[in-house]
């Protein structure tokens, strides 16, 4: 089974762009969920996808954003970036239908200067 | 509002001794309980779970023990090897109409010294 796969790995950005990273779940997985990960703060959960849908949401503003397509793929996009949007942005794959955890991909690190 | 906190950020043990990483929640409703390893550069990987119905789990040299009355649990590593350094996160969820969100805590990074 091919992993959890996220593009890019790197990204430099500088203040006021957007961003758009993509993440390509375990094949049959259905929920996607999105972390960011800054130090001293661990893993902040941003959104969770379902079956196209946005089933649970995190304390971010409306600035970050998402969707996820019929494949089960899905991008998160932050618009007008910040310097402290510089993070590892995690995504992290589930079946969506049972408590056994997730599979992380090795993230994207976004860098704003 | 952190609900799950790893009061830790940095342990240094010695190789073939046992290292001991603390968790603590808040929400009592949370039902399950992970905790996962990262290396530098790349995701956290799954190690060992437990169940809210269950107060210790097993897996080779993990364990995790869970103690709900004090809202806390513990992952012992037995005997700690220089491969296990890494950051460290526990995490906790609640079933929410058939959903499952993580709570993560903060990360304690682990450090085994050879």
């Amino acid at each position: 089974k091919a992993g959890v796969t996220q593009t890019p790995r790197y990204l430099i950005k500088t203040r006021g762009q957007q961003v758009t990273l993509s993440c390509s779940p375990i094949s049959g997985h259905r929920s996607v969920s999105w972390y960011q990960q800054t130090p001293g703060q661990g893993l902040q959960f941003l959104f969770e996808y379902f079956s196209e849908t946005q089933r649970n949401k995190g304390n971010f503003p409306g600035r970050f954003s998402g969707r996820q397509f019929s494949n089960s793929r899905s991008e998160m996009n932050v618009s007008t970036l910040e310097l402290g949007d510089s993070a590892l942005y995690l995504c992290a794959s589930s079946s969506g239908t049972a408590n056994y955890g997730y599979t992380f991909g090795s993230g994207t690190r976004l860098t704003v200067v | 509002d952190q609900q799950v906190k790893q009061n830790s950020p940095s342990l240094s043990v010695q190789e073939g001794r046992i290292s001991i990483l603390n968790c603590d929640y808040t929400n009592s409703m949370f039902d399950y309980f992970l905790w996962y390893k990262k290396y530098p550069a790349e995701g956290p990987t799954f190690l060992i779970s437990i169940s809210s119905i269950k107060d210790k789990n097993e897996d080779g040299r993990f364990t995790v023990f869970l103690n709900k009355s004090a809202k806390h649990l513990s992952l012992h590593i037995v005997p700690s090897q220089p491969g296990d350094s890494a950051v460290y996160f526990c995490a906790a969820s609640e079933a929410t109409s058939g959903t499952y969100k993580y709570i993560f805590g903060t990360g304690t990074r682990l450090k085994v010294l050879a």
